[in-house]
C-alpha cells in the first residue's frame, strides 16, 4: 500500500521568506501526487497536482522519483498562505487516495 | 447548488450506540470516500467506493460500516465496536479515472459521551 509522510507538523516563516513543505512517499508503482490545502473555516481543496506541472498561488511542487519526494515550495510567502497543507498520493487503478499527516503553515507579518 | 453535503454537522452519542453519518453528492461522481481527521494524524482513510454496490476498506475500517446503494449517497455507520469514535469525519467524492481531484464536504464532528 502507498504511504505519504510529512515530517513537519508545524512550520512558521515570516512574510516574504521562502517556504518549503516536505512530502515523501513510498509506492511501488508510478505515483500520482497532489497537494491539498485547508484554509481557516473552509473546506479541504486541491492546490495542485504533479501531473499538471502547474504553479498555483505561487506554489510549485516537483516530483523527484529518485528521492521519492514531492515538496511544495513558494519563493515569497504571504500571510494568506497560512493554512493546513496535506500531501496525497493516488493509486489510479482503484482510486485509493491516501493523505499525509499534514503541515500547518503559519506566515507571520 | 452542486456539491457534497454532510449531515449532521455535530453529533453527540452515548457509548454503546451506533450512529450514521450522511454524505450526499449531486456532482455525478463515481468514487466516494470517508476519512477521519484527528489532530496530528492527518486524514486517515476509513472506506471508499468506486461504484454503486461496491466498497473497499481503508486503513482504519474496524468499527465502521458503509453502504453504496445509490451513486449519490455513501453513509457511514460508526458502530459501538469503534473504540475511539470521537473525531471529525470528512466525506469526499471524485470522478473515477479522473485527474484525482477530490471534492470534500464540510465534515461531521462526532462526540461520544
Amino acid at each position: 500500500a502507498q504511504r505519504v509522510t510529512q515530517p513537519e507538523k508545524l512550520l512558521s516563516v515570516f512574510k516574504g521568506a521562502p517556504v518549503e513543505l516536505k512530502c515523501n512517499y513510498s509506492y511501488s508503482g508510478s505515483p500520482e501526487l497532489f497537494w491539498y490545502v485547508q484554509y481557516s473555516r473552509q473546506r479541504l481543496q486541491l492546490l495542485l497536482r504533479h501531473i499538471s506541472r502547474e504553479s498555483i498561488k505561487g506554489f510549485t511542487a516537483d516530483l523527484n522519483k529518485g528521492e521519492t519526494s514531492f515538496h511544495l515550495k513558494k519563493p515569497f510567502a504571504q500571510e494568506e498562505d497560512s493554512a493546513m497543507y496535506y500531501c496525497a498520493l493516488l493509486e489510479k487503478y482503484n482510486n485509493d487516495m491516501r493523505f499525509g499527516a499534514g503541515t500547518r503553515l503559519t506566515v507571520k507579518p | 447548488d452542486g456539491g457534497i453535503t454532510q449531515s449532521p454537522k455535530y453529533l453527540f452519542r452515548k457509548e454503546g450506540q451506533n450512529v450514521t453519518l450522511s454524505c450526499e453528492q449531486n456532482l455525478n461522481h463515481d468514487a466516494m470516500y470517508w476519512y477521519r481527521q484527528d489532530p496530528g494524524q492527518g486524514l486517515r482513510l476509513i472506506y471508499y467506493s468506486q461504484i454503486v454496490n461496491d466498497f473497499q476498506k481503508g486503513d482504519i475500517a474496524e468499527g465502521y460500516s458503509v453502504s453504496r446503494e445509490k451513486k449519490e449517497s455513501f453513509p457511514l455507520t460508526v458502530t459501538s465496536a469503534q473504540k475511539n469514535p470521537t473525531a471529525f469525519y470528512l466525506c469526499a467524492s471524485s470522478l473515477a479515472g479522473s485527474t484525482g481531484e477530490l471534492f470534500f464536504g464540510e465534515g461531521s464532528r462526532l462526540t461520544v459521551l
